[in-house]
């Protein structure tokens, strides 16, 4: 089966621009989760998704960053402005559902000048 | 709130030598624990889990055992191979409707030859 995808793999952009992340979940998987990983820590979950419904977004920065999952498919995350601090790997997964096995994409790599 | 602490890399090994990463945990209720792996040019990939207290997750050889009473989930493979190289990450979800993982930082395994 097809993995996530994620677009674009890498971004370079000046601080107080936007950006946005495009994520296409495995065929089938009701649940989409967005990762932040900055370098040398472990991926920080942004916000998840059932469907078309947000789950979870209690780690989502939204006075900069929001996200949108408007078919129950595909996913965008944005973000507006954006700060030196947010250089990160962002990453994608999804899952079949609730407490299923969560599959990753490789992310795409955004770096702020 | 939740947490997971993993110890500090890299571990650096002789092939065919015995292989334990720590890992212990802070969480309410009773979290799902997993290890995932990335190879290097790779995406997260889910190495093993567990569910439940006393549960044992294995895979391609590694083993992880879910121990309430110490909060932990140490990471063991009996005889390591060049091909194990990669970063290991802990997690824990809550499990439930929100169940975005927690990860800890990451340990960079390499083994030599």
């Amino acid at each position: 089966e097809a993995g996530v995808a994620q677009s674009p793999r890498y971004k370079i952009i000046e601080k107080r621009q936007s950006v946005a992340f495009w994520c296409n979940p495995i065929s089938g998987h009701a649940t989409l989760y967005w990762y932040q990983q900055i370098l040398g820590q472990g991926p920080k979950l942004l916000i998840q998704f059932q469907n078309n419904g947000v789950v979870d977004d209690s780690q989502l920065p939204k006075d900069r960053f929001s996200a949108e999952r408007l078919k129950g498919v595909d996913s965008t995350l944005k973000i507006q402005p954006a700060k030196l601090e947010d250089s990160a790997v962002y990453l994608c997964a999804s899952s079949l559902g609730f407490s299923q096995p969560q599959h990753f994409g490789d992310g795409t790599r955004l770096s702020i000048l | 709130g939740n947490s997971v602490t993993q110890m500090e890399g890299p571990v650096t090994l002789s092939e065919e030598a015995f292989l334990t990463i720590n890992c212990t945990y802070t969480a309410t209720g009773y979290p799902s624990l997993f290890w995932y792996v990335q190879y290097p040019g790779e995406g997260l990939q889910l190495l093993l889990k567990a569910t439940k207290a006393d549960d044992k997750g294995s895979n391609k050889g590694f083993e992880a055992t879910y121990r309430k009473e110490t909060t932990s989930f140490h990471l063991e493979k009996g005889s390591v191979q060049v091909s194990d190289s990669a970063v290991y990450f802990c997690a824990l979800s809550r499990g439930g409707g929100a169940d975005g993982l927690t990860f800890g930082k990451g340990t960079h395994l390499i083994i030599q030859p």
